[in-house]
């Protein structure tokens, strides 16, 4: 099955600073990556996601990158805010499975 | 549309008792996913059901958890004799195909 494997686990950054989290994944039939974002006791929430026809997307301050021959992909936040800071989780799944597998999932805290 | 329902919220078993947790998808949607998180942890893929089917339990422990997705009504995620690892919080989300998933507030269960 797929293993998707996400870095880093916490990450602090200043207000206004850049975060980056990078996920890998195993399964090279895996074609859709959605962003999830958890704040404490809520549920995931859809962020931003990417299919594998397309390299990069971006909606305001936050921008996925994929990279299919690496198999790995990554989140992007620019003009971090506090109200960011929450659990980020990655995620990977394949047409006719349907079922996500998510990674471990990375605590971003925005300093202010 | 009242998003996917999912209750109790919060539910207190003791060891042995059966916990029954339901999910209502979306309006529109077809697929039903049970997912469970520990503290500090990922989220877990459980059970993938469609109405009347299961379609993948590959998540699923084989022993004492049950799920059924039946023509009328909600999905029912059903564990029988309840010990403490089960303690966690189980999180349904629904879609109406292949992505688009939409999570619930999550159930979470405390075993005594």
């Amino acid at each position: 099955g797929e293993n998707v494997e996400q870095h880093p686990s916490t990450l602090s950054v200043q207000e206004g600073d850049s975060a980056v989290i990078k996920c890998t994944y195993s399964d090279s039939a895996s074609n859709y990556f959605p962003w999830y974002k958890q704040e404490l006791g809520k549920r995931p929430q859809l962020i931003i996601d990417i299919r594998s026809n397309v390299g990069e997307k971006k909606d305001q301050r936050i921008a996925v990158t994929l990279n299919k021959t690496a198999k790995h992909f990554s989140l992007h936040i620019t003009e971090t805010q506090p109200e960011d800071s929450a659990v980020y989780f990655c995620a990977a799944s394949k047409t006719g499975a349907n079922n996500l597998f998510f990674g471990t999932g990375t605590r971003l805290t925005v300093i202010p | 549309n009242a998003g996917v329902m999912q209750n109790p919220r919060h539910l207190v078993r003791r060891r042995g008792q059966e916990a029954r947790l339901r999910c209502s998808p979306m309006k529109g949607h077809s697929h039903v996913y049970w997912y469970r998180q520990l503290p500090e942890e990922g989220l877990k893929f459980m059970v993938y059901l469609q109405k009347e089917n299961i379609i993948d339990e590959s998540g699923m422990p084989k022993e004492r958890f049950s799920a059924e997705f039946p023509k009328e009504g909600p999905s029912i995620l059903r564990i029988q004799q309840v010990v403490r690892g089960d303690s966690a919080a189980y999180f349904c989300a629904s879609s109406p195909g292949a992505d688009g998933y939409t999570f619930g507030s999550g159930t979470r269960l405390t075993v005594v």
